[in-house]
């Protein structure tokens, strides 16, 4: 079974420019969650979807952030314009159902912002 | 405010040994609680869980052993292999919530 799928992998960008993240949850899953992760701070969630309707996007650091979710197999993350302080590994993860499940995560995508 | 701690940064045991990795929480209403494995590179892999209507829950090598009361749980893996080397985190929940609460990862290393 496919697991959840982010891409790209790498990105190595110059400050100011528009990044785009991209996510494809597991089939049959319901739920996406965007994480960014950092030695400083661990990891935090960004957002959360449900059914594909933003439910929590009080992680989302700055305006410059943003996430779309325009149908069940696809998710976008989004910064324009990029800073260095948002060079971190930033991971998506899909849960199927409510409550009490797991959520299962993607291998990341690594962010660096020169 | 940390409400799920993992005090151990770092755990090494000899290989066919048994590893006890602990995990503690402050928020009681806490209902479920998971481990995650994460290799370098890659992402968090779900490992078990255990909902707190249980002290405990066993899948192959992997058991996970909740004290309500002490507010703690610990996985332990017996015996431990050279691929279990990696950081282990612990993350709650409530049930009503969607939010997964995480510690900061102990990272073990099993020694051949």
């Amino acid at each position: 079974d496919a697991g959840v799928i982010q891409s790209p992998r790498h990105e190595v960008t110059e400050m100011g420019q528009e990044v785009t993240l991209r996510c494809k949850p597991i089939s049959g899953h319901n739920s996406l969650f965007w994480y960014r992760q950092t030695m400083m701070r661990g990891l935090e969630l960004l957002i959360y979807f449900n059914n594909n309707v933003p439910i929590d996007d009080s992680g989302m650091p700055e305006d410059r952030f943003s996430a779309k979710m325009p149908n069940a197999s696809f998710s976008t993350l989004k910064i324009q314009p990029s800073e260095p302080r948002d060079s971190a590994v930033y991971f998506c993860a899909s849960r199927q159902g409510e409550s009490n499940q797991p959520q299962h995560f993607g291998d990341g995508t690594r962010l660096s912002i020169l | 405010d940390q409400q799920v701690k993992q005090n151990s940064p770092s755990l090494s045991v000899q290989e066919g040994r048994i590893s006890i990795l602990n995990c503690d929480y402050t928020n009681s209403m806490f209902d479920y609680f998971l481990w995650y494995k994460k290799y370098p590179a890659e992402g968090p892999t779900f490992l078990i869980s255990i909902s707190s209507i249980k002290d405990k829950n066993e899948d192959g090598r992997f058991t996970v052993f909740l004290n309500k009361s002490a507010k703690h749980l610990s996985l332990h893996i017996v015996p431990s292999q050279p691929g279990d080397s990696a950081v282990y985190f612990c993350a709650a929940s409530e049930y009503s919530n969607y939010q997964l609460i995480w510690g900061a990862g102990t990272k073990l290393i099993i020694k051949p």
